[in-house]
C-alpha cells in the first residue's frame, strides 16, 4: 500500500515571500502521478499542480513549482510570491496509475497562513 | 474544467434516519465516482469506489450496510446514510474521474456535504 507523509502540519509566511511545503511518498510502482490539492476555507478541493513520475521535468504551474526527486520519493510544493488567496489546507497525494479504478491517497495536510 | 455537483450541501438530520447525498457530474460522464470523509482539520478518508452499473467497492473498515452507494447512470451517484447516529456527522465529499485528453483523467471533486446528526 501506498502511504504519503506530510511532516508539517502548520506553516506561515508573509505576503509575497516564498514558501515550501513538503511531502514524501513510498511505493513500490514506477508508473504513478503525484498531486498537490489546495483546500481553501470553502473546503472545495482543487487541483494545483500534477507530476507524472516518468517525466523528469519538474511541473509548473505559475507561482507554483514543485521540486520532484523520485529517488528519493520526495516531492515539494514551492509556493512563490505567496498570496492571502493562498491560505489554505494543502494536500499532497499519490495515484497509482491512471487506471479507471485507481484511488488517490492523499497525506495528512499543511496548513498554510498567507500573513499581511 | 469539469464540474461536480454535490446536494445538499449541508444537512441536520435525526439520529436513526437516513439521508441521501448526491454527486453528480454536470459536463462530462463518470463510469468511476469516489466518496471520501474529512473530520474537522483532518485529510481527507476514502471510503468507496462507485462503479457505474456495478457493486460500489468499499475500504477497509467501512461499514457497506451503513453506507449505500448507487452509482446507477453516468452522471450521478448517491451515498445514503442509513440509521445515522452523532459519530456519522462528518464532511462527505466525491469526486469524479474525468477521461480524454482534455481532462486528462483527472478527478473533479464536488464542493462537499456537511452532515450533523443530532
Amino acid at each position: 500500500a501506498q502511504t504519503v507523509t506530510q511532516s508539517q502540519p502548520e506553516m506561515s509566511v508573509q505576503e509575497a515571500e516564498t514558501v515550501t511545503l513538503s511531502c514524501t511518498y513510498d511505493t513500490s510502482e514506477s508508473n504513478y502521478y503525484l498531486f498537490w490539492y489546495k483546500q481553501p476555507p470553502s473546503r472545495q478541493m482543487i487541483l494545483v499542480i500534477r507530476q507524472e513520475a516518468y517525466k523528469q521535468q519538474n511541473a509548473t504551474e505559475n507561482r507554483f513549482s514543485v521540486n520532484f526527486q523520485k529517488a528519493a520519493k520526495s516531492f515539494s510544493l514551492k509556493i512563490s510570491d505567496s498570496q492571502l488567496g493562498d491560505t489554505a489546507m494543502y494536500f499532497c497525494a499519490f495515484m497509482n496509475g491512471l487506471g479507471a479504478g485507481n484511488m488517490l491517497t492523499f497525506g495528512g495536510g499543511t496548513r498554510l497562513m498567507v500573513k499581511p | 474544467g469539469a464540474v461536480v455537483s454535490q446536494h445538499p450541501s449541508r444537512v441536520i438530520c435525526k439520529s436513526g434516519t437516513s439521508v441521501k447525498i448526491e454527486c453528480r457530474s454536470l459536463d462530462f460522464q463518470a463510469t468511476t465516482m469516489f466518496w471520501y470523509r474529512q473530520f474537522p482539520k483532518k485529510s481527507l478518508m476514502l471510503m468507496a469506489t462507485s462503479n457505474e452499473g456495478s457493486k460500489a467497492t468499499y475500504e477497509q473498515g467501512v461499514e457497506k450496510d451503513k453506507f449505500l452507494i448507487n452509482h446507477a447512470s453516468l452522471t450521478l451517484s448517491t451515498l445514503t446514510v442509513t440509521s445515522a447516529h452523532p459519530e456519522d456527522s462528518s464532511f462527505y465529499i466525491c469526486s469524479a474521474r474525468a477521461y480524454g485528453q482534455a481532462y486528462y483523467n483527472e478527478q473533479f471533486f464536488g464542493p462537499g456535504t456537511r452532515l450533523t446528526v443530532l
